[in-house]
């Protein structure tokens, strides 16, 4: 089964309007992290925004935020006031919680969405 | 400035041939990681690195090799046992292997298999 799943391949939104991109996950952890990256052309994978499970308020940066629906399990960016500079493939990504067995401490995975084009036309 | 570099930024492989991706991290994290995107793909997981002289395997490590000597550095080799390895290489880093760790990613290689 899909652990993250992004329903659009290609957005479009006019500048100095407000998108929304969405993002659904699935796990079984109680703790885990939610994280959207932006790519541009250049392919750079540049932070955006981090949203933990147990944060009781929806994350800010600047013109990002993260619509966070614990119970629909779903992590929507949305952007604010778009820019041309805006125009990227966005990922969003889940990392659940290292765990610590027999054989040692084992990694929180980080695992990739297929990621939404963003256009913003002028 | 603090920060990731790869290099280098496109490379050209002839079939059968092993090249070695550089990474270097000056942010003092001790987790790095290497990752492979195709065209219209998200990001897999290839070896991780948690600490020094250690690493694991991710969902596709086959054809792969990798070191860890020195906390700043993971290069990554793409032995002529991988099949198909023209694909965009991208190296990372976070503070530890935590849930809540923010990975940091570096400028990637592009990598071409003639």
């Amino acid at each position: 089964a899909q652990k993250i799943t992004q329903t659009q391949p290609g957005m479009f939104v006019q500048e100095k309007e407000a998108v929304t991109l969405d993002c659904t996950y699935d796990t079984s952890d109680p703790s885990y992290g939610l994280f959207w990256y932006k790519q541009p052309s250049s392919g750079e994978m540049i932070f955006l925004i981090y949203q933990g499970s147990y944060d009781q308020q929806n994350a800010t940066e600047g013109r990002y935020s993260l619509n966070f629906q614990k119970a629909r399990k779903s992590a929507n960016l949305v952007i604010s006031a778009s820019q041309l500079g805006d125009s990227a493939m966005y990922f969003c990504a889940m990392r659940e919680a290292s765990r610590v067995g027999a054989g040692g401490t084992s990694y929180g995975k980080l695992t990739f969405g297929q990621g939404t084009i963003l256009t913003v036309h002028p | 400035d603090g920060g990731i570099t790869q290099s280098p930024k496109y490379l050209f492989r002839k079939e059968g041939q092993n090249v070695t991706l550089s990474c270097e991290q000056n942010l003092n994290h001790d987790a790095m990681y290497w990752y492979r995107q195709d065209p219209g793909q998200g990001l897999r997981l290839i070896y991780y690195s948690q600490i020094v002289n250690d690493f694991q395997k991710g969902d596709i490590a086959e054809g792969y090799s990798v070191s860890r000597e020195k906390k700043e550095s993971f290069p990554l080799t793409v032995t002529s046992a991988q099949k198909n390895p023209t694909a965009f290489y991208l190296c990372a880093s976070s503070t530890t292997s935590g849930s809540t760790d923010t990975q940091y990613f570096g400028p990637g290689t592009r990598l071409t298999v003639l």
